[in-house]
């Protein structure tokens, strides 16, 4: 059964202190793999798209990287803005819909 | 901001009774869905639209049905809620589902006692 996991759940962090979450996914054909950023009591953001292993994306302290198991969000030197819960979502081949992870909370503490 | 709008954005009701959420976009995307958040689960797809009256099942659809008769609103029913459909539910909208890129609303949370 295709699926698709987060880790950490939960994540804290000092003010810039990197650090990388991981989404895996096991799935017999991968259309894409989605990240979006949730902020509480708000509907999910989307952030990037990545297509292909070894395709990676940035956006200001965040960057995005994905093979063929896997992705990683890095979040370099974070500030207390960058809090969020932080969502994967995989699209399989055979279809449009979306898989969505349970997510990793990011706290960053000034 | 994509413009969707969800109401109620919340609702506390009793085990039996019908519930409707509503969504309203002014983007005029053909794909709306709905989906249901619950912690541990993520995001679960309830139902989708691909057009006007073009609807289809999603992988948690038991007891809810949707119907979508103009472009801009798609509404999902609680036929009969129970305390399983306790949640919060997220209404989202996109141009083309290939792209993956979906817009979410603000959320609707529903309490069912």
């Amino acid at each position: 059964e295709d699926q698709v996991t987060q880790s950490p759940e939960a994540l804290r962090l000092q003010e810039g202190e990197s650090s990388s979450l991981n989404c895996s996914y096991t799935v017999s054909g991968l259309r894409g793999l989605f990240w979006y950023r949730q902020d509480p009591g708000k509907g999910p953001e989307f952030l990037f798209t990545l297509y292909s292993a070894g395709e990676e994306k940035e956006k200001e302290r965040l960057k995005a990287t994905l093979t063929k198991k896997e992705s990683f969000l890095h979040i370099t030197a974070p500030k207390p803005e960058d809090s969020a819960t932080y969502l994967c979502a995989v699209q399989f081949s055979n279809d449009y819909k979306l898989s969505f992870g349970a997510g990793t909370t990011v706290t960053v503490r000034a | 901001d994509a413009g969707i709008t969800q109401s109620p954005r919340h609702k506390v009701t009793e085990t039996g009774t019908p519930v409707t959420l509503r969504c309203h976009q002014t983007e005029n995307h053909r794909y709306m869905y709905w989906y249901r958040q619950d912690p541990g689960h993520g995001l679960r797809l309830i139902h989708y639209s691909y057009g006007v009256k073009d609807t289809d099942k999603g992988e948690v659809s038991d007891g809810y049905s949707v119907s979508r008769s103009k472009t801009e609103d798609f509404l999902l029913t609680l036929e009969s809620a129970t305390s399983s459909q306790t949640s919060v539910y997220f209404c989202a909208i996109s141009e083309s589902p290939g792209t993956g890129e979906l817009f979410f609303g603000e959320g609707s949370r529903l309490t069912v006692l």
